[in-house]
């Protein structure tokens, strides 16, 4: 019954060499969002996507992009990791508009940059 | 503007008693309120949420929280705590105009005592 499914779990890349995140929801709801979080901190938005509307946190780096081809599937990459990079990402899901709406969390993808 | 301040970095309870996480927020608008659970290496999962209906919210896992206006306070308790536990716990506010961004706590890592 996953309702937000992360691949994959674990990810290793090397330094500069791109690699992209995917994140899956069988929810339907139309506001998706991904974080980082570092090790023992609270998660930090990156960018989240209402509807087709793409919305980026004014201090997400340049080298992260993000796409969503269709409601149910968004992607996050990388362009050239640096080792500051390593983190556990998060993809979660909402649907907009009413004030009792919860965002639903993956499991994360663990990302270790060598 | 919103704000979480979780005033606990580390709490240390035995097996069997009571558990408090404590969380005072900063809101300009009604707030809705969430408790999450992040176990080691795993996604955030909703223990419970306030959204302007009963002020005591119960939860998953014996959980339950009590929403005080006056106080500006979300505080977690557990009557009785269990191994299982042991996690990280994140105090988060939504506020509810128009925006559907999260914002968490710095989390409170619950360590139970055999």
């Amino acid at each position: 019954d996953a309702m937000v499914i992360q691949n994959p779990r674990y990810q290793v890349t090397q330094f500069g060499k791109p690699v992209t995140l995917s994140c899956s929801q069988t929810l339907n709801h139309n506001v998706m969002y991904w974080y980082q979080q570092k090790s023992s901190q609270a998660p930090k938005l990156l960018f989240h996507y209402y509807d087709k509307d793409f919305n980026n946190e004014a201090d997400t780096p340049d080298n992260f992009q993000s796409r969503r081809p269709n409601t149910s599937f968004c992607f996050l990459d990388i362009r050239s990791p640096g080792l500051g990079d390593a983190a556990m990402y998060l993809c979660a899901t909402t649907r907009s508009g009413g004030a009792e709406e919860t965002q639903y969390f993956g499991p994360g993808t663990r990302l270790l940059v060598l | 503007a919103q704000s979480v301040t979780q005033l606990d970095s580390h709490v240390s309870v035995s097996e069997g008693t009571p558990v408090l996480l404590r969380c005072n927020y900063s809101s300009s608008y009604s707030p809705s309120l969430f408790w999450y659970v992040q176990h080691p290496n795993k996604g955030l999962q909703l223990l419970l949420k306030y959204t302007s209906a009963a002020t005591l919210v119960k939860g998953i896992n014996g959980f339950e929280a009590e929403f005080k206006k006056s106080e500006t306070s979300f505080h977690l308790t557990k009557p009785s705590a269990h191994m299982s536990d042991a996690a990280e716990y994140f105090c988060v506010v939504r506020d509810n105009f128009g925006n559907e961004k999260l914002t968490f706590g710095t989390g409170t890592r619950l360590t139970i005592i055999p």
